[in-house]
């Protein structure tokens, strides 16, 4: 089991552009995560998506969008990329039913925005 | 929203004790977490404590909760040069929209040989 892949894993954009995540699991959890981490704040919620077929705003969610396209993949998307959302991005799984709520995190995508 | 805070350093030599503490604000957590992250990679889980217990050992690792005090702690016996990572304490409640987990800031632990 590969658990949570992401990609990619760099990437460098301009103001303005635009790009996607791509995240991925084959652990067959209900529930997948969109985190972003910035130095002394700990791990903040994007959006997230209970199940598939539903998804909802976190935290921090303006300037993103996601799409749960399926049970596996739940990619984040960044219309016109902005300097303050230069930060780790980290994708997360968990089988919430399951009571622990444990959460399964991608290795991350260091992003710049300049 | 709901906090979760720790110390952001903490240095220790090799062979020694480390202590990381946390606090968090929700009376409602059910579940507090400790995960590591590495240099470069994701967060790992490397143990967690159901809200109606004290203590939990986990060979090296020792969690113990005071839910009066809403204070949390990860104690590391014989600390090794590879336990030097970020340790992030993260609480789970029934009123977190989505099971979302709530991340203190990250402690940053640094083992000195």
């Amino acid at each position: 089991n590969a658990g949570v892949t992401q990609t990619p894993k760099f990437q460098v954009l301009k103001t303005g552009q635009s790009m996607t995540l791509q995240c991925a699991q084959d652990m067959n959890h209900n529930s997948m995560y969109w985190y972003r981490q910035d130095p002394g704040m700990g791990l903040r919620l994007i959006y997230y998506s209970a199940s598939e077929g539903t998804t909802d705003k976190g935290e921090v969610p303006n300037g993103y969008n996601v799409s749960r396209l399926n049970k596996r993949e739940f990619s984040l998307r960044l219309e016109s990329a902005a300097p303050s959302q230069t930060s780790v991005y980290f994708c997360a799984s968990s089988e919430a039913l399951l009571g622990t709520n444990e959460q399964f995190f991608g290795p991350g995508t260091r992003l710049t925005v300049l | 929203g709901e906090d979760v805070e720790q110390s952001l350093f903490l240095s220790v030599r090799e062979g020694d004790s480390s202590v990381i503490n946390c606090t968090y604000t929700d009376s409602s957590s059910t579940y507090l977490y400790w995960y590591k992250q590495e240099p470069g990679a994701g967060l790992q889980l490397l143990t967690y404590i159901f809200s109606n217990m004290d203590m939990k050992q986990d060979q090296r690792l020792t969690v113990l909760l005071n839910k009066k005090d809403k204070h949390l702690s990860l104690r590391i016996a014989d600390t090794q040069t590879g336990d030097s990572a970020i340790y992030f304490c993260a609480e789970s409640a029934p009123n977190n929209a989505g099971n979302m987990l709530t991340f203190g800031g990250g402690t940053r632990l640094m083992v000195k040989p």
